[in-house]
């Protein structure tokens, strides 16, 4: 089974209104990674958390990772239709040796 | 530098023909990923090489599928005979390895395959 699991599956919001993607995982995790996936494209990283941060920041981009949950959120800002994608967690194991875990991903659609 | 460069784009084929798709990771970069992405399953790692050794070859299907990677600058996935079941989109990753561990990773634009 996946390590980690995205919530919502699927995401529509208008421009400008703020976007939330959560992700659960299952293991113990040194980072936990968010990406994003244009549609027909390969994925892009987009920002890292380590497993003793709380909080990350990155333009419009807000990440939180709660390790005593087992869980991260992804928080776009004043959304933008370019931002509509697939956005992915992405989980490493302590014992994963340099593998990365995808989960299902949001599909996230901005209507202009 | 051009990042990771996949070839073919796109490949269609008949059911039980060979399918060779390449891979060429970022220069210096020393992890390779195979991933296969589909509707259904989503993201899979088929397998993962770590200084031109594949370290976990659990997400290789079956049989039909293999994957080289003869030097740290190219990489092949063959599968053999090829089905219907085998279409999909797959991704070519690599990351530096310098963290050790959970290292970003960096992704090709993908090979759509498509089986008749």
């Amino acid at each position: 089974s996946q390590q980690g699991e995205e919530d919502p599956q699927a995401l529509s919001i208008q421009e400008g209104e703020n976007a939330t993607m959560n992700c659960s995982y299952k293991t113990s995790i040194n980072n936990l990674q968010w990406y994003r996936q244009n549609s027909g494209r390969g994925l892009v990283h987009l920002i890292l958390i380590r497993s003793n941060e709380r909080e990350k920041h990155s333009g419009r981009l807000r990440v939180t990772l709660d390790t005593s949950k087992k869980s991260s959120s992804l928080l776009i800002t004043a959304s933008r239709a370019a931002d509509t994608a697939s956005y992915f967690c992405a989980t490493d194991g302590r014992n994963a040796g340099n593998m990365l875990t995808f989960g299902g991903g949001t599909r996230l659609m901005v209507k202009p | 530098d051009a990042g990771v460069i996949q070839s073919p784009r796109h490949e269609v084929t008949e059911m039980g023909q060979e399918v060779t798709l390449r891979c060429k990771p970022i220069s210096g970069h020393n992890s390779l990923f195979w991933y296969r992405q589909t509707m259904m399953r989503g993201l899979e790692l088929l397998i993962y090489f770590n200084n031109n050794v594949p370290i976990d070859d659990s997400g290789m299907p079956e049989d039909r599928f293999s994957a080289k990677m003869p030097n740290a600058s190219f990489s092949t996935l063959k599968i053999q005979p090829s089905e219907p079941r085998d279409s999909a989109v797959y991704f070519c990753a690599s990351s530096s390895g310098l963290a050790g561990r959970g290292d970003t990773q960096y992704f090709g634009p993908g090979t759509r395959l498509t089986v008749l």
